[in-house]
């Protein structure tokens, strides 16, 4: 049963507009969002997280919008850039559960076009 | 801050040698440290976590015997592979989580096992 969902294996966007990233979860327990994006032969980065007390993020080009009652978030990228192309992975921990380790989605490829 | 570093980034061992990877929080104490597994195109799996001074918790279906956790310290956790087999060639990936409000995990560069 996978509680991190990212429905969407692969996105192509064309440079300068907007990237929109998906993520679904089903373990009502999560209160703590990450995402982190990864490029081939790496170790995922940390890029921007949320809190379930919060609905909203950003950071420069980078926002995370958390919509708790669809239990869904999404991670948008404006304006896409070319060096944005990797995998973004989304990830949830039950924070306040304690210690618990952080599951990850599948992760989607991002193509930014030039 | 927040750096984890990994080593050796690749290596390449004969089938039924062992290998040891390690994994260390440059910058900060790593109370908790984690060991993922990732294949071509998959997710990260989680292999175990491993609190320092503790025995590592294993996930499910990971061999605890054939992958061995040592978290001797706050800022170094190692991870053997033991008798390795090609199937057991992967992309391992260590994680250090730091104690304070975030609970943010930051990541090392991984390493790239090929068991020939």
């Amino acid at each position: 049963d996978q509680q991190v969902k990212q429905n969407s294996p692969s996105l192509s966007v064309q440079e300068g507009r907007i990237s929109i990233l998906n993520c679904d979860y089903t373990n009502s327990m999560f209160d703590y969002f990450l995402w982190y994006k990864k490029y081939p032969a790496e170790g995922p980065t940390f890029l921007i997280s949320i809190s379930s007390i919060k609905d909203k993020n950003e950071d420069g080009r980078f926002t995370v919008f958390l919509n708790k009652s669809a239990k869904h978030l999404s991670l948008h990228i404006v304006p896409s850039q070319p060096g944005d192309s990797a995998v973004y992975f989304c990830a949830a921990s039950a924070f306040s559960s304690g210690n618990t380790p952080l599951v990850f989605g599948k992760g989607t490829r991002l193509s930014v076009i030039a | 801050g927040a750096v984890v570093s990994q080593h050796p980034s690749w290596v390449i061992c004969k089938s039924g040698t062992s290998v040891k990877i390690e994994c260390r929080s440059l910058d900060f104490q790593a109370t908790t440290m984690f060991w993922y597994r990732q294949f071509p195109k998959q997710s990260l799996m989680l292999m175990a976590t491993s609190n320092e001074g503790s025995k590592a918790t294993y996930e499910q279906g990971v061999e605890k015997d054939k992958f061995l956790i040592n978290h001797a310290s706050l800022t170094l956790s190692t991870l053997t592979v033991t008798s390795a087999h090609p199937e057991d060639s992967s992309f391992y990936i260590c994680s250090a989580r730091t104690s304070g409000a975030l609970y943010e995990q930051y990541f090392g560069p991984g390493t790239r096992l090929t068991v020939t």
